[in-house]
């Protein structure tokens, strides 16, 4: 049990659909992330929060937004996605912004398939 | 863009051998090197962190080194065991930014 929860785990949406992705934690932290891992890819930084501010951009499409309503809850809200953006989504929280010796705790991800 | 690597990209050992892999990143301005273990339908979970030159940590049979001046970090298993199967990512961050950047992990397999 990480304390960062996902759902869904499995998602097939088609083009035209809108759908939302929800992450969950209850470790007290003040830091969030999206990352996609694509096949044979490394994890892809997509957008991060710290205190339910956003303070990263990864340069990622339009049709991906996000939204951090508290500090424990991440959502990312997807529409007129490509076939392309089928992958897994990890969302991650930190206490405080990961690049010293704050660890990330992962979720276990949602495997989006987009037809 | 910071290049973090890992090598070898996959490994399968007997149970009982011993193993290791790398990471490589830029000798310039770091700040830390974080490894996470992540095994099959579960989520990635932290191993290490480590922070100065001459670093070693270990926690039971698994232990990593950090050698910042040239640019990498070893994780050694001794005696693997089948529950070790998994893939071992290694996250770089640089003095510039507070985001790790993450390699492409090592897959470990081990037969029993």
């Amino acid at each position: 049990e990480t304390g960062v929860t996902q759902t869904p785990r499995h998602l097939v949406m088609g083009m035209t659909n809108k759908k939302s992705l929800k992450c969950e934690q209850h470790l007290g932290h003040n830091a969030m992330y999206w990352y996609k891992q694509s096949a044979k890819k490394p994890l892809e930084l997509m957008f991060v929060y710290n205190f339910k501010e956003q303070t990263e951009n990864n340069s990622v499409p339009s049709r991906f937004s996000p939204e951090c309503p508290n500090s424990s809850h991440l959502f990312l809200h997807l529409h007129t996605l490509q076939p392309e953006d089928s992958a897994l989504y990890l969302c991650a929280s930190s206490q405080d912004l990961a690049g010293g010796t704050n660890e990330q705790f992962f979720g276990p991800g949602t495997r989006l398939t987009v037809l | 863009i910071l290049n973090v690597e890992q090598s070898p990209q996959s490994l399968h050992v007997q149970e009982g051998d011993s193993t290791n892999f790398t990471c490589s990143f830029p000798s310039s301005n770091f700040y830390a090197l974080h490894w996470y273990r992540w095994e099959t339908a579960k989520s990635p979970e932290a191993l290490f962190v480590m922070t100065l030159n001459g670093d070693e940590k270990k926690k039971g049979r698994i232990s990593a080194t950090l050698n910042t001046k040239e640019g990498y970090s070893y994780l050694y298993i001794k005696g693997s065991q089948p529950e070790d199967s998994a893939t071992y990512l290694c996250a770089f961050s640089s003095g510039g930014s507070y985001i790790p950047t993450f390699g492409r992990g090592t897959s470990l397999i081990v037969h029993p």
